[in-house]
């Protein structure tokens, strides 16, 4: 199946900073990406959904001044969490769909955040 | 709001057939089931879908009732590796923004 990587796999950081988030679709391209994000026994909730060279849409409740998402090229969606608080701590997971539609969503393996 | 029904949790013993229901009474002509599970701190992975018929890859076998209101997944000799949580979700296939919805899952627990 088609591959999709997240960097960093796990962050740590302070009340107030931002943190960066890549997916990367690693051999396809992808035209729809989603960003997901899930909390301790919880399921998947879905953030937002972006387009290549398009601004994401954001699902309610998600604020989009807070939650950045940039999906720049075919390969490539970053989500910035900026001034990230303790209540953002939460493990996000982004998806990628091939071009066409027809084809399954990916999952990447997620990135646990933390905010201390 | 997810359109499926699956119990919560489900126990199955090593080597045996694990049989995990969903039921999806509201589902619409066009809308694929597809199964993905989620092992602890991992990303979900796909592992089957279907429309009408019944399919089989390596993973397991997706059997789906005539009037496709309920479907079943069946790993067919399970393993430790399968304990994760199952996610039955329906959706549209040729739809490229819609996004996958999930449920609350059953979290398959096999037992050595």
């Amino acid at each position: 199946g088609a591959v999709v990587s997240q960097h960093p796999s796990w962050v740590i950081c302070k009340s107030g900073t931002s943190v960066k988030i890549e997916c990367r679709s690693l051999d396809f391209q992808a035209t729809t990406m989603f960003w997901y994000r899930q909390f301790p026994k919880q399921s998947l909730m879905l953030m937002a959904t972006s387009n290549e060279g398009s601004k994401a849409t954001y699902e309610q409740g998600v604020e989009k001044d807070k939650f950045l998402i940039n999906h720049a090229s075919l390969t490539l969606s970053t989500l910035t969490v900026t001034s990230a608080h303790p209540e953002d701590s939460s493990f996000y997971i982004c998806s990628a769909r091939e071009g066409g539609g027809g084809n399954e969503q990916f999952f990447g393996p997620g990135t646990r955040l933390t905010v201390l | 709001d997810a359109k499926t029904t699956q119990p919560p949790s489900m126990d199955c013993a090593e080597g045996r057939a694990a049989n995990l229901p969903c039921n999806h009474s509201t589902i619409s002509g066009n809308e694929y089931v597809y199964w993905y599970r989620q092992i602890h701190s991992q990303g979900p992975q796909y592992i089957i879908h279907g429309l009408k018929n019944n399919e089989t890859n390596e993973m397991a076998s997706l059997i789906i009732t005539e009037d496709r209101k309920s479907s079943t997944l069946i790993l067919p000799h399970a393993t430790l590796r399968d304990t994760a949580v199952y996610y039955c979700i329906v959706s549209y296939r040729y739809s490229g923004n819609t996004p996958l919805v999930f449920g609350k899952g059953t979290r398959l627990s096999v037992i050595a």
